[in-house]
């Protein structure tokens, strides 16, 4: 089946630095890909939707300018944390559909740990 | 807009015996349905989907759902659970015309000897 990977698995930095994420669809092209967080024993929360070539799409309560999305091509997209706090702090999880195949084939997220 | 409820948070069952966690949903359009397992400090894995085929739905390791659509549910369930289905288990709808996906808060299995 199709594989989505993240990058870095795991990240530690200081408050106030910031930090990027990569997500790549590795046998398949995909202009659109989601990027969710998951708090410790929580569900996953959709933060935004990337697309290729154009800007991204936030949920609502989710700051555009702290969490920034470039999805430069058809298998990359990044999600960077401007100025991270200790809150920030989460399990960043990624997600590539395949339209055909209905199915989204999602990455095996990256934790981030703010100090 | 869609969404997704889960009905219970945590659900216990002795191993041999059968499972079911619950799932409702709320959608606009024709939905598509999934389950995903997530076993502790790892990815998401499929178990299976719904897509508008055949309303009983087979997946891996034994699981099934039915989707019905007057009630609005797409349960769960396996009749017989072994300890390795001791997981943390996502119910997720999505509607196809924009492929977003929306999770439920999710079930805690636990498998008691």
């Amino acid at each position: 089946g199709a594989v989505v990977s993240q990058h870095p698995s795991w990240v530690i930095c200081k408050s106030g630095t910031s930090v990027k994420i990569e997500c790549r669809s590795l046998d398949f092209q995909a202009t659109t890909m989601f990027w969710y967080r998951q708090f410790p024993k929580q569900s996953l929360m959709l933060m935004a939707t990337s697309n290729e070539g154009s800007k991204a799409t936030y949920e609502q309560g989710v700051e555009k300018d702290k969490f920034l999305i470039n999805h430069a091509s058809l298998t990359l997209s990044t999600l960077t944390v401007t100025s991270a706090h200790p809150e920030d702090s989460s399990f960043y999880i990624c997600s590539a559909p395949d339209l055909g195949a209905y199915e989204q084939y999602f990455g095996p997220g990256t934790r981030l740990t703010v100090t | 807009a869609q969404s997704v409820t889960q009905l219970d948070s945590h659900v216990s069952v002795s191993e041999g015996t059968p499972v079911l966690l619950r799932c409702n949903y709320s959608s606009s359009y024709s939905p598509s349905l999934f389950w995903y397992v997530q076993h502790p400090n790892k990815g998401l894995q499929l178990l299976l989907k719904y897509t508008s085929a055949a309303t009983l739905v087979k997946g891996i390791n034994g699981f099934e759902a039915e989707f019905k659509k007057s009630e609005t549910s797409f349960h769960l369930t396996k009749p017989s659970a072994h300890m390795s289905d001791a997981a943390e288990y996502f119910c997720v709808v999505s509607e196809t015309h924009d492929d977003k996906i929306i999770f439920g808060k999710g079930t805690r299995l636990h498998i008691l000897p």
